[in-house]
């Protein structure tokens, strides 16, 4: 059965200082990890699509890499904006079609 | 500004009352979700559609819920009747392969 772990609950980080997220999956057949980010009250908002193994993608202060059991979101000097939830989600060929699993999200609090 | 829109935002009715939630898709997005998230479970699959055909909605109770697009540029999810345990925010998303783009949501309170 495709799962997806993401750690930690919760991140509390000082402007400036830079960590990462971490999603762990297992699925079989990945067809492709999306990252998404989250507002309060508002839906996600797609970050980023990773299809293979040693692929890397970067969005200002975000880059995500991603290997055969996880992928990691790293949030370099992040800023207050940054604060939300990051979620991370995969599709397996196995499900056939556009069926995504969702993580249960990290809650990253930036504090200026 | 392309973008996903749900509504109603927030609805609040009495158990066993019908429901209607309606989604209208990011125009030439072929491919249209609906998901349905709370603190517990986190944001679950219920149905996805491409083309306006149903390819999946294994996520969702058959019983009680129904999905459909009537047009390209509709989408609606209905429960019937409904409980206090389908107290949820509703997304639709509308999108491709490589990316998704979610609307506001739909805040569900049964009660």
């Amino acid at each position: 059965e495709d799962q997806v772990t993401q750690s930690p609950e919760a991140l509390r980080l000082q402007e400036g200082e830079s960590s990462s997220l971490n999603c762990s999956y297992t699925v079989s057949g990945l067809r492709g990890l999306f990252w998404y980010r989250q507002d309060p009250g508002k839906g996600p908002e797609f970050l980023f699509t990773l299809y293979s193994a040693g692929e890397e993608k970067e969005k200002e202060r975000l880059k995500a890499t991603l290997t055969k059991k996880e992928s990691f979101l790293h949030i370099t000097a992040p800023k207050p904006e940054d604060s939300a939830t990051y979620l991370c989600a995969v599709q397996g060929s196995n499900t056939g079609g556009f069926k995504t699993i969702f993580g249960a999200g990290t809650r990253l609090f930036v504090k200026a | 500004d392309a973008r996903v829109t749900q509504t109603p935002r927030h609805k609040v009715t009495e158990m066993g009352q019908e429901v209607t939630m309606r989604c209208q898709p990011i125009l030439g997005h072929n491919t249209v979700f609906w998901y349905r998230q709370t603190m517990m479970q986190g944001l679950e699959l219920l149905a996805y559609f491409r083309n306006r055909a149903p390819l999946d909605d294994s996520g969702m109770p058959k019983d009680r819920f129904s999905a459909e697009m009537p047009d390209a540029t509709l989408a609606t999810l209905k429960i019937q009747p409904s409980e206090p345990r389908d107290s949820a925010v509703y997304f639709c998303a509308s999108g491709s392969e490589i990316e998704a783009f979610f609307g506001q949501g739909t805040r569900l309170t049964v009660v």
